[in-house]
């Protein structure tokens, strides 16, 4: 079974510039979410989706980011513009069912460097 | 909101020693998880902890779980080099049970 993948595995980008970055769940895993860590620091949450529904998006630091989940399938972050304090490795994961105890499985992650 | 401390962030030892990691929460919660993170790589499971008490075991590591005391231990027993990794602990709060928050991880390195 595929695990879950993330594309690109890195990116570089001017400050100012857009990216794109594209996560593909578990099939079958309606919950998907995604994860941000900045060099050092703890892997924050930014949100979760359950099919394509944004169900938390507490997470997201600011209107920059923008995340979607047509079809309730792949995901994609997009962060316009980008800024210096965007840089971190963006992770995605998915379950079938937390709160049933399910597990989350992740993706290697995405690492965004902003120059 | 809640909070997920780790210590300590860094770790450094040498092969046959063993140490312990520290996970504090700030929020109800009965399930815990502890991952590890080699460079570049996903975040792979290794415990789940779902009561209070419970211990679970696997080779060289145990981790145990304190409901009452918000603390959870990764305990590592006579390391060896193939242990050097990030090590994060992560938390499902009762009020959301759909949701996980983690700590900053342990940068682990394990000298011969």
């Amino acid at each position: 079974e595929a695990g879950v993948t993330q594309f690109p595995s890195h990116s570089v980008i001017e400050k100012g510039q857009t990216v794109t970055l594209r996560c593909d769940p578990i099939s079958g895993h309606d919950n998907l979410y995604w994860y941000r860590r900045v060099m050092g620091k703890e892997i924050k949450f930014l949100l979760h989706f359950v099919k394509e529904s944004k169900q938390d998006e507490s997470g997201m630091p600011n209107n920059r980011f923008l995340a979607e989940r047509t079809g309730g399938t792949y995901s994609t972050l997009k962060v316009q513009p980008a800024e210096l304090e965007d840089s971190g490795v963006y992770f995605c994961a998915s379950s079938q069912d937390l709160a049933s105890l399910g597990e989350q499985y992740f993706g290697p992650g995405t690492r965004l460097t902003v120059t | 909101e809640l909070k997920v401390e780790q210590n300590p962030l860094f770790l450094s030892m040498q092969e046959g020693k063993n140490y312990t990691i520290y996970c504090n929460y700030s929020t109800t919660s009965d399930r815990l998880y502890w991952y590890r993170q080699d460079p570049g790589k996903s975040l792979e499971s290794l415990f789940v902890l779902l009561s209070n008490g419970a211990v679970k075991q696997e080779g060289r590591l145990m981790a145990s779980l304190d409901t009452k005391a918000r603390l959870s231990t990764l305990h590592i027993t006579a390391a060896v080099h193939d242990l050097s990794a990030t090590y994060f602990c992560a938390v499902v709060p009762t009020s959301n049970n759909n949701d996980m928050r983690f700590g900053a991880g342990t940068r682990l390195t394990v000298k011969p």
